[in-house]
């Protein structure tokens, strides 16, 4: 199993404004991957950040709206730019488990509200 | 297209038996897992089935058949703690990370 740890656990922003979330994995991971589980809905996949390169961001997120750094093997961050009410949701970081299984860790998430 | 189908919401009685359905269409299959995920929490693994068959854990078993794009997760002996979202993701290339996941069913364990 991995250890994942995020912060902030929680904030609320103010429109136009940007955040950061910041994620920690307790040991050296090939790719983190950035979801967004927005209010009542499941989790879609923004992006998948991989050490040494730019990450690769799945259809309907792009680099200027979540800009994300992979500056090492077990840290990654998230940034949601230029925040809007409708980015309000909780946005997780996760890695695949060392298992044949390849079944996804997770962490705690960042809940998100935009005013 | 990528589309995952599960029922929204399920209410079952403490001790009973109760089966969430999944079915999908993606154009890959690399394996289904099913996650639980309590109100406020990130999701947790519960199982995956890569081949057609049953796969037991306890008091929570998976049910897969690629051909008809189907799977169930079937929890026996409910207990209250139960109750939670369980989330039916399938992994259509060989990185897991790129699951597709459903929309949740909504469980609610009953006295």
């Amino acid at each position: 199993s991995a250890v994942i740890s995020q912060k902030p656990s929680r904030d609320i922003c103010q429109r136009g404004t940007s955040l950061t979330i910041q994620c920690q994995v307790d040991s050296q991971v090939t790719m983190m991957f950035w979801y967004r589980q927005q209010p009542g809905q499941s989790l879609t996949l923004i992006a998948t950040a991989n050490q040494g390169s730019e990450a690769t961001y799945e259809s309907g997120f792009v680099i200027d709206k979540f800009p994300i750094s992979r500056p090492n093997l077990t840290f990654s961050t998230l940034t949601v730019s230029n925040m809007s009410p409708e980015d309000s949701s909780i946005y997780l970081c996760s890695v695949e488990g060392s298992t044949n299984t390849g079944e996804l860790f997770f962490g705690e998430g960042s809940r998100l509200t935009v005013l | 297209g990528q589309n995952i189908d599960q029922p929204t919401e399920m209410t079952a009685t403490e001790g009973a038996i109760v089966q969430i359905n999944c079915t999908y269409q993606t154009s890959g299959f690399n394996g289904l897992f099913w996650y639980q995920q309590h109100a406020g929490e990130a999701p947790t693994f519960l199982s995956y089935n890569v081949l057609d068959g049953l796969e037991e854990k306890g008091r929570f078993s998976s049910f897969l058949s690629r051909s008809k794009g189907y799977s169930y997760l079937l929890l026996k002996e409910l207990q209250m703690k139960d109750s939670a979202s369980y989330l039916c993701a399938v992994a259509d290339n060989t990185n897991a990370g790129k699951s597709t996941f459903g929309d949740g069913t909504t469980l609610t364990v009953k006295p």
